[in-house]
């Protein structure tokens, strides 16, 4: 099975500031490649499908790069709604579609 | 409104079972993969299991083979999980989650949840 490693696991930023969370796939999944932002409570959201488009909706603050098997979700501008846990998942097969474990943007 | 609505968990002992559902509306149920997601407490998402947009081809992750069974019925826009030989690490809030090719298989929609424990 494809692991999927986030980091870091918690991300202490402020208002206004540049946020990079990086995941690693144990192997190429070429752009297969998701994330998600979830708040306590709440189901996730998809923020970026296919490791660097924007989802409908999304604000433009959020991006994504990455290919094979280094990602990155950026966000450019920290802002209050975005305190949240952030999760990557690869989809390179239909058996096969995990998570990783989840970086918390915290104050 | 795209709109998926899990229903049927609960408490229920070590051993027993419980038959989860999701409703989908708003969008065409019948051209999605469907996935069951779930989320322990205070944990990370497991994707579960999932089944193509036909029920032909269902995917296990390996700790739920041969208890937990996917199944859909497109007439009723309706994803089922039948869920045998509980165990307490099955103790989560249970997701259901549609995708396809036009998200780049993101996971999108997503239901509220529904949350299952185990425990005597």
């Amino acid at each position: 099975d494809i692991q999927m490693t986030q980091s870091p696991s918690t991300l202490s930023a402020s208002v206004g500031d540049r946020v990079t969370i990086t995941c690693r796939a144990s192997q190429s999944i070429s752009t297969w490649l998701a994330w998600y932002q979830q708040k306590p409570g709440k189901a996730p959201t998809l923020l970026i499908y296919k490791a660097s488009t924007l989802e409908s909706g999304v604000p433009l603050r959020f991006s994504g790069s990455g290919s094979g098997t280094e990602f990155t979700l950026t966000i450019s501008s920290l802002q209050p709604d975005d305190f949240a846990t952030y999760y990557c998942q690869q989809y390179n097969s239909f058996s096969s579609f995990t998570f990783g474990q989840g970086t918390k943007v915290e104050i | 409104e795209v709109q998926l609505v899990e229903s049927g968990g609960g408490l229920v002992q070590p051993g027993g079972s419980l038959r989860l559902s999701c409703l989908g509306s708003g969008f065409n149920f019948s051209r999605y993969w469907m996935t069951w997601v779930r989320q322990a407490p205070g944990k990370g998402l497991e994707g579960v299991a999932n089944i193509k947009e036909d029920g032909s081809v269902k995917y296990y992750v390996d700790s739920v083979k041969d208890r937990f069974t996917v199944s859909r019925d497109n007439a009723k826009n309706s994803l089922y999980l039948q869920m045998n030989g509980l165990r307490a690490e099955d103790t989560a809030v249970y997701y259901c989650a549609g995708n396809s090719e036009k998200k780049g298989w993101g996971f999108d929609p997503w239901g509220r949840g529904t949350l299952v424990t185990v425990s005597s």
